[in-house]
């Protein structure tokens, strides 16, 4: 089964630094897609950026890349020059990649960022 | 309106009412999801559709109907829910495929409580 585990609760960090959300995954297939949401308290989850199992590069998007370590089952988001406004839950997500259907995505507990002035 | 809609973002209601939750998505997409998200918990799927036709049933209890008409709405009936049915209720919607990223884009949730 497939399982995706964020082992930091809450993490803390400076203003204008940059922070490291951890994310382990679990899977036996061969061709699945990693994702990056993030939750403000109104609720809404928001898509920040996605790691296919096939691609070689990191993926980024703007001040968020994702380190994709395959062999160790890892796809961490890292956050540069933190903003006010990433204060948030983030959640990490694993999707099976089945031809021409929706995938489920399978979420972590998330981790709760706080971004200090 | 543009992405994801939901109505009503908040709902109350008694364990012997029947209600329903509505989502519509207006980016043109063929899957459409529910997810639940309670307190201290990650989201759980609920319901997955794929051009219309149910996929996926996450072993829900059947007090939770799920309804698509077409590939732009979606609902949830609700009836004879429990308290501990009380949560966030997260519609999302994504392009079927295997390339790329086809993300889910979500709607705003509706916070539901039941009494």
């Amino acid at each position: 089964a497939q399982k995706i585990t964020q082992t930091q609760p809450g993490m803390f960090v400076q203003e204008k630094e940059a922070v490291t959300l951890d994310c382990t995954y679990d899977t036996s297939d061969q061709s699945y897609g990693l994702f990056w949401y993030k939750q403000p308290s109104s609720g809404e989850m928001i898509f920040l950026i996605y790691q296919g199992s096939y691609d070689e590069q990191n993926a980024t998007e703007g001040r968020y890349s994702l380190n994709f370590q395959k062999a160790r089952k890892s796809a961490n988001l890292v956050i540069s020059a933190s903003q006010l406004g990433d204060s948030a839950m983030y959640f990490c997500a694993m999707r099976e990649l089945i031809y021409n259907q929706g995938g489920k995505l399978i979420f972590g507990q998330g981790t709760e960022l706080s971004v200090k002035p | 309106e543009t992405g994801v809609t939901q109505t009503p973002r908040h709902l109350v209601m008694g364990m012997t009412n029947k209600k329903s939750l509505k989502c519509e998505q207006h980016l043109g997409h063929n899957a459409m999801y529910w997810y639940k998200q309670s307190a201290k918990k990650p989201l759980e799927l609920m319901f997955v559709y794929n051009f219309k036709e149910q996929t996926e049933n996450n072993s829900v209890p059947s007090r939770f109907s799920p309804e698509c008409p077409n590939s732009s709405h979606l609902f949830l009936h609700l009836h004879t829910l429990q308290p501990e049915d009380s949560a966030l209720y997260l519609c999302a919607s994504s392009q079927p495929g295997t390339t790329g990223g086809n993300e889910q884009f979500f709607g705003p949730g509706t916070r539901l409580t039941v009494l």
